[in-house]
């Protein structure tokens, strides 16, 4: 099944203590995106991803790292979370520019 | 860089009825605009899309339409039924050789049976 995978799906964590979450997709997308998702604010792209080691800023990237060593994976980085990273996160992938993004099942994280 | 504004925030309507939900758009190089559906507790979901070169798109009960000249485009619900309540986003590209999607804000569409 042709699906974009996020893990986990629930993380409650502590101010600074570093996390990853993962992003795995197996459409052989070239385009890769995250975000998040805050009440009224609707979807901001944290960063994104055109290719193998082609990566950019999205509107959000503060407090965020991101890698793309392989084209399936996308991982999102918090090197040291604070409450305001709070949020859904959602993980998305296209085929190519100008095609629409294929979403994962998100990310709800929480830090304490 | 772009910026894209959606109206309204949220929109009740009785089953049956019509539903029309607007986005504006600021960087006249889009020329992408994908609409996504999420239901509550799912994610965002690619229901319709339209490029620049197209003036008006339709699938089934669901239509788009862009105007470039004004920088806006719409989303169009006939016929609405319970399963269409659901928050809607608009988007827009960023133009050039990314797929950056600059998203609204979304609209809480009720439909009431």
């Amino acid at each position: 099944e042709a699906q974009v995978t996020q893990n986990p799906r629930y993380l409650i964590t502590v101010t600074g203590k570093k996390l990853t979450v993962t992003c795995s997709q197996n459409m052989n997308h070239e385009y890769m995106s995250w975000y998040r998702q805050d009440p009224g604010l609707g979807l901001r792209q944290i960063y994104y991803s055109m290719n193998v080691e082609v990566t950019d800023k999205g509107d959000v990237p503060e407090g965020y790292k991101v890698s793309r060593k392989e084209k399936r994976n996308f991982p999102l980085i918090l090197e040291s979370p604070s409450p305001n990273q709070t949020s859904l996160y959602f993980c998305a992938s296209s085929f190519n520019r100008e095609d629409g993004y294929t979403f994962g099942s998100g990310t709800r994280l929480t830090v304490v | 860089g772009e910026n894209v504004e959606q109206h309204p925030s949220t929109l009740s309507v009785q089953e049956g009825d019509s539903a029309v939900i607007k986005c504006t758009y600021s960087d006249s190089a889009s020329n992408y605009f994908p609409w996504y559906k999420q239901e509550l507790g799912k994610r965002p979901q690619l229901i319709i899309d339209i490029r620049s070169n197209v003036g008006e798109k339709k699938d089934q009960r669901i239509a788009v339409t862009l105007n470039k000249t004004a920088k806006h485009f719409s989303l169009h619900i006939t016929e609405t039924q319970p399963e269409d309540s659901a928050v809607y986003f608009c988007a827009a590209s960023h133009g050039g050789a990314t797929n950056k999607l600059i998203f609204g804000t979304g609209t809480l569409l009720a439909v009431q049976p």
